[in-house]
């Protein structure tokens, strides 16, 4: 059975500092691996996908993920964090497609002054 | 692109109303649109999947008399909470796809606070 684990419930990073969010998933295929950012009382908004290829993804708002088949894992980074990117990230694959997605809990970022 | 508008973003009833949310996918055919509830502080957890035309595939422990889905056409599907008790008091989430190339990605809306008393 797939699944998604973010082992991360919330993180505070200073602004300026660099981030990573960390991602383990459990698929028997070849995933398909999102990354969803959530503001307070918003729906999810697409940061990045792999689906396929280069296993390096640049998404948008300067965040980046690598998929590591060996470890599965697939984990978020931004070289510099900004004051507007707290909010709550969620990490998902996809069964069989982007159709079926498995969410993780959600890893909560605070960006301190 | 890729822009996908529920409403109401928020709504308040008395217990025993019923209650529709309407996500609409402004820019795509949604070929395909998700209905997620989420309890606070908590993950997403898919409640059903439509297809345009046909009927909806609710997951385990859905009750599907209880949320009625329509997906009426390609830019629109709407949820209906039937005769609502507080324990349905929750966020919702839409979502729509594509499906005219593989690589497509669910696509959100800004989901809709329900709120019963």
């Amino acid at each position: 059975a797939q699944s998604v684990t973010q082992p991360d419930i919330h993180i505070t990073v200073s602004e300026g500092a660099s981030l990573e969010l960390r991602c383990n998933y459990s698929y028997g295929a070849t995933p398909y691996l999102f990354w969803y950012v959530q503001s307070p009382g918003q729906g999810l908004q697409l940061l990045l996908k792999y689906f396929s290829g280069d296993t390096l993804v640049q998404g948008i708002k300067g965040f980046e993920a690598e998929f590591k088949r060996s470890q599965s894992s697939f984990n978020l980074r931004k070289p510099s964090v900004h004051w507007s990117d707290a909010a709550e990230y969620f990490c998902a694959v996809g069964a069989g497609g982007a159709n079926n997605l498995f969410f993780g809990t959600g890893t909560r970022l605070t960006v301190i002054p | 692109g890729a822009v996908v508008s529920q409403h109401p973003s928020w709504v308040i009833c008395k217990s025993g109303t019923s209650v529709k949310i309407e996500c609409r996918s402004l820019d795509f055919q949604a070929t395909t649109m998700f209905w997620y509830r989420q309890f606070p502080k908590q993950s997403l957890m898919l409640m059903a999947t439509s297809n345009e035309g046909s009927k909806a595939t609710y997951e385990q422990g859905v009750e599907k008399d209880k949320f009625l889905i329509n997906h009426a056409s390609l830019t629109l599907s709407t949820l209906t909470v039937t005769s609502a008790h507080p324990e349905d008091s929750s966020f919702y989430i839409c979502s729509a796809r594509s499906q005219v190339y593989s690589n497509q990605p669910q696509h959100f809306g800004d989901g809709t606070r329900l709120s019963i008393l």
